[in-house]
């Protein structure tokens, strides 16, 4: 079946490098997803990555694709307070045209 | 160049009623999908539809249902409505050449 687990809390000192880890059980998967949730609002686009690369950086965000293990990363360099958020990890299967979700890791910046 | 866009923002209903809410997806965008989010879970999808036909759903009882219509804006409906079913409503809309999900600001759903 389809599922994407993350952990779900993650505390780092502000300036320090955050690293939010999702893995995920089918391989069918095309394109995986990094969302940013703040409170009481919608699904924020941070970036993405194609099921045939495993890197790809975005200012400071790096995101690690491990196709064989099926683990994705997303490095957030220079954390900032206003990093503060709960992120999804997203992998999107081709075969049902959706999108299955994480549960989410709410980050929290530590000063 | 507008997002997307849902309404309303906020709903209070009781149990039984029925609702509907609804989205405007980017101009040029022919995709629209919903989710539901409850809190502190992450979204999990209802429907998709493109050029006015579902081409996906999720495991969500026939009380959900939705429509596309010609100008792409959509509706999700639900009716006999639970205390289980509130939860945050997302909308994406669906285009651009890899397909990437952009979302609106959601629908709160409050049922009493």
């Amino acid at each position: 079946g389809e599922d994407v687990e993350q952990s779900l809390f993650l505390s780092v000192r502000e300036g320090d490098s955050s690293v939010i880890n999702c893995t995920y059980t089918d391989s069918s998967s095309t394109y995986l997803y990094w969302y940013k949730q703040e409170p009481g609002a919608g699904l924020q686009l941070l970036t993405y990555i194609f099921s045939n690369m495993d890197m790809k950086q975005d200012q400071r965000l790096t995101v690690l694709l491990n196709k064989k293990d099926k683990h994705l990363s997303l490095r957030i360099a220079d954390t900032q307070t206003g990093d503060s958020a709960i992120y999804f990890c997203a992998v999107v299967y081709s075969s049902a045209s959706k999108i299955i979700f994480g549960s989410g890791t709410r980050l929290s910046i530590r000063p | 160049d507008a997002g997307v866009t849902q309404s309303p923002t906020h709903l209070i209903k009781t149990r039984g009623q029925h609702v509907t809410l609804r989205c405007s997806p980017i101009s040029g965008h022919k995709s629209v999908s919903w989710y539901q989010q409850v809190l502190g879970q992450g979204p999990q999808f209802i429907f998709q539809y493109y050029e006015k036909e579902e081409r996906g759903r999720g495991n969500f009882p026939d009380r959900f249902s939705a429509r596309q219509f010609p100008n792409y804006s959509s509706e999700l409906n639900v009716n006999a409505l639970l205390l289980g079913d509130s939860a945050l409503y997302l909308c994406a809309s669906v285009g651009g050449a890899k397909n990437i999900q952009y979302f609106g600001a959601g629908t709160r759903l409050s049922v009493l």
